[in-house]
């Protein structure tokens, strides 16, 4: 099983300000990796596939990059909607895994 | 619109079972594979297995392996997930969720909450 590991787990930051999100696969997992955001007592929604493609809908500001093991989310600006809790998950194997989950606070 | 409408919460003695029901509109339902993914409180979300609407087949982790079903009624658009021998640790929201056609995980439901509790 693949093992995803999200840093940190806690980012404080203000509203227009970058954030950078880590996720570290134990294996390569290609370019087969997600991102989700999620809001407290809602579904995760899908922002970014294929490492680095966003999802329907989703605003520019939300970018991914990486291959293989790394990979990183970033917000380049955070507005006020944005902060929320930031999951990856791959679908390279199975079973398809998820990370623990970054929260993005307000600082 | 693309939706998936879920049933409503449960609340189970441990050492039954549960059955979820995911009816999806707005696509053709059997096109897409659904994947059945849970979250317990203040966890991140666990993907359970899938199951292709169309010829009925299944994929599911192991750790639910020999305890969970999942099934599908084309006829309605609909998909099932029945899980088996509920411990108190299957306490969570159980989504059913479609898979898109670039493998990632596009629409969720709106979540069913499963308490197991004596």
């Amino acid at each position: 099983e693949i093992v995803l590991t999200q840093s940190p787990g806690t980012l404080s930051l203000s509203p227009g300000e970058r954030a950078t999100l880590s996720c570290r696969a134990s294996q390569s997992v290609s370019s087969y990796l997600a991102w989700y955001q999620q809001k407290p007592g809602q579904a995760p929604r899908l922002l970014i596939y294929g490492a680095s493609s966003r999802a329907t809908g989703i605003p520019d500001r939300f970018s991914g990059s990486g291959s293989g093991t790394d990979f990183t989310l970033t917000i380049s600006r955070l507005e006020p909607e944005d902060f929320a809790v930031y999951y990856c998950q791959q679908y390279g194997s199975s079973p398809r895994t998820f990370g623990q989950g970054t929260k993005v606070e307000i600082k | 619109q693309v939706q998936l409408v879920q049933s409503g919460a449960e609340v189970k003695k441990p050492g039954a079972s549960v059955r979820v029901s995911c009816e999806a509109s707005g696509y053709s339902f059997s096109g897409y594979y659904v994947h059945w993914v849970r979250q317990a409180p203040g966890q991140g979300p666990e993907w359970m297995g899938w199951i292709n609407p169309d010829r009925g087949g299944t994929n599911y982790a192991q750790k639910f392996q020999g305890r969970v079903t999942m099934t599908r009624d084309p006829s309605i658009s609909t998909a099932y997930m029945e899980l088996a021998r509920l411990r108190s640790d299957d306490t969570a929201v159980y989504y059913c969720v479609r898979e898109s056609r670039t493998w990632a995980l596009d629409y969720w439901g709106q979540g069913t909450l499963v308490t197991v509790s004596s």
